[in-house]
């Protein structure tokens, strides 16, 4: 079965950092595109970022350009996100997803890390 | 700014039928935006419903159907059952650095 697991989340204050992590098994990272989105407590889903299989490509919704980070290791089948500079705003469960970015579609979705951005 | 609009609640009886539309305030929903909807329970993570306007994803039970009504994407449940009862959201591809979500449509089946 395929399983993408999130981690890497907490409390932290604002201006501060965290790197979220996401495990795959079941399935080989290097064969998708991968995406991170987020959910702020009792909101809507929010597309984060993007990155390509070689990791050669990226893309971040606005908000995050120039703070966050998305990376890869698919010798390790996961997939990261460092995020910097954290807002209150930022508060939300980061959830990471494999991308067919030809239908274009998320298809394996992983359970969700919460991070709390607060003083 | 763009923005993809759902209804924010919507209610069906069990056995009815109910469509979810989505819409874009910079003009008409296209299938060249490839909609998708996802359906979303409470502390779970969201689940592909339909993707590229009306594709079923796979083990999506046939009583799901997207479509393009109008100017907006629509997401039809037939005969509705307890268990849809979820939040639902649509997906606008906009662009590879565009990617869009409605603010989501609280069913009810009662």
């Amino acid at each position: 079965d395929v399983e993408l697991v999130e981690s890497g989340g907490g409390l932290v204050q604002p201006g501060g950092s965290l790197r979220l992590s996401c495990a795959a098994s079941g399935l080989t990272l290097r064969n998708f595109w991968m995406s991170w989105v987020r959910q702020a407590p009792g909101k809507g889903l929010e597309w984060v970022a993007n990155i390509r299989q070689d990791g050669n490509e990226r893309y971040y919704v606005e908000s995050v350009k120039g703070r966050f980070t998305i990376s890869r290791d698919n010798s390790q089948n996961s997939l990261f996100l460092q995020m910097d500079s954290l807002r209150v705003d930022d508060t939300a469960v980061y959830f990471c997803a494999t991308l067919l970015y030809g239908e274009p579609r998320w298809d394996s979705w992983g359970q969700g890390t919460l991070v709390t951005v607060s003083s | 700014q763009t923005v993809v609009t759902q209804e924010p609640s919507l209610s069906v009886s069990p056995g009815g039928s109910v469509t979810l539309t989505c819409g874009y305030n910079s003009g008409s929903v296209s299938t060249s935006y490839y909609p998708s909807w996802y359906q979303q329970t409470p502390g779970q993570s969201p689940r592909t419903l339909i993707y590229n306007t009306n594709t079923r994803s796979s083990g999506v039970p046939h009583r799901f159907s997207g479509s393009i009504l109008g100017n907006k994407a629509a997401l039809t449940i037939a005969g509705a059952q307890a268990d849809d009862e979820s939040d639902y959201y649509c997906m606008l591809y906009l662009g590879s650095d565009s990617w869009v979500f409605g603010g989501g449509t609280k069913l009810t089946v009662l």
